[in-house]
């Protein structure tokens, strides 16, 4: 089946860039998104890209896909406290049911 | 705020109790889905209902019962729990053909 791999954990300090990764294995993947997940919340849809394309920005997220090697990766600039969180990488391939793929989810560490 | 509501965010049962989570959403989706989260696996997608039709089932114990009466209301009823079912319940909606699922808070549910 779908599989969606993440590394667990990841430490920046306040300012710099953070880049999580993410590999997934359905090469039909429609759609790729971005969740982050705050302290005793849900999951809040930060972006997503179509398969079709190469990078997506969105203020201070960017977003590339390298479809070749089914590989997804989020990089937040300026990064700050407030971004603490957990970050899910999710994918869907199937237009009709929806059915989302979600890895593990990467813990973003800010130091100050 | 998400636009989907779920209630209770906390609940903790008995093994031998029955409660039923709800939730609730007014954005017009037809997709609506149950996943579970816990601190040993990732997100895993339990239920999902398209058109108040049940059309992914993920190898959920039958102590999971879900409903659907409508499109903008989902349940899952739950009896006789073990305390490994112990995790955070976020359900989740999307639009048929669309790019996105919406997260409620989810329920923290805590099974004694």
């Amino acid at each position: 089946g779908e599989d969606v791999e993440q590394s667990l954990f990841l430490s920046v300090r306040e300012g710099d860039s953070s880049v999580i990764n993410c590999t997934y294995t359905d090469s039909s993947s429609t759609y790729l998104y971005w969740y982050k997940q705050e302290p005793g919340a849900g999951l809040q849809l930060l972006t997503y890209i179509f398969s079709n394309m190469d990078m997506k920005q969105d203020q201070r997220l960017t977003v590339l896909l390298n479809k070749k090697d089914k590989h997804l990766s989020l990089r937040i600039a300026d990064t700050q406290t407030g971004d603490s969180a957990i970050y899910f990488c999710a994918e869907s391939g199937d237009n009709y049911g929806q059915n989302f793929v979600f890895g593990p989810g990467t813990r973003l560490s800010v130091l100050p | 705020e998400t636009g989907v509501t779920q209630t209770p965010r906390h609940l903790v049962m008995g093994m031998t109790n029955k409660k039923s989570l709800k939730c609730e959403q007014h954005l017009g989706h037809n997709a609506m889905y149950w996943y579970k989260q816990s601190a040993k696996k990732p997100l895993e997608l339990m239920f999902v209902y398209n058109f108040k039709e049940q059309t992914e089932n993920n190898s959920v114990p039958s102590r999971f019962s879900p409903e659907c009466p409508n499109s903008s209301h989902l349940f899952l009823h739950l009896h006789t729990l073990q305390p490994e079912d112990s995790a955070l319940y976020l359900c989740a909606s999307s639009s048929q053909g669309g790019t996105e699922a919406f997260f409620g808070q989810g329920t923290r549910l805590t099974v004694v």
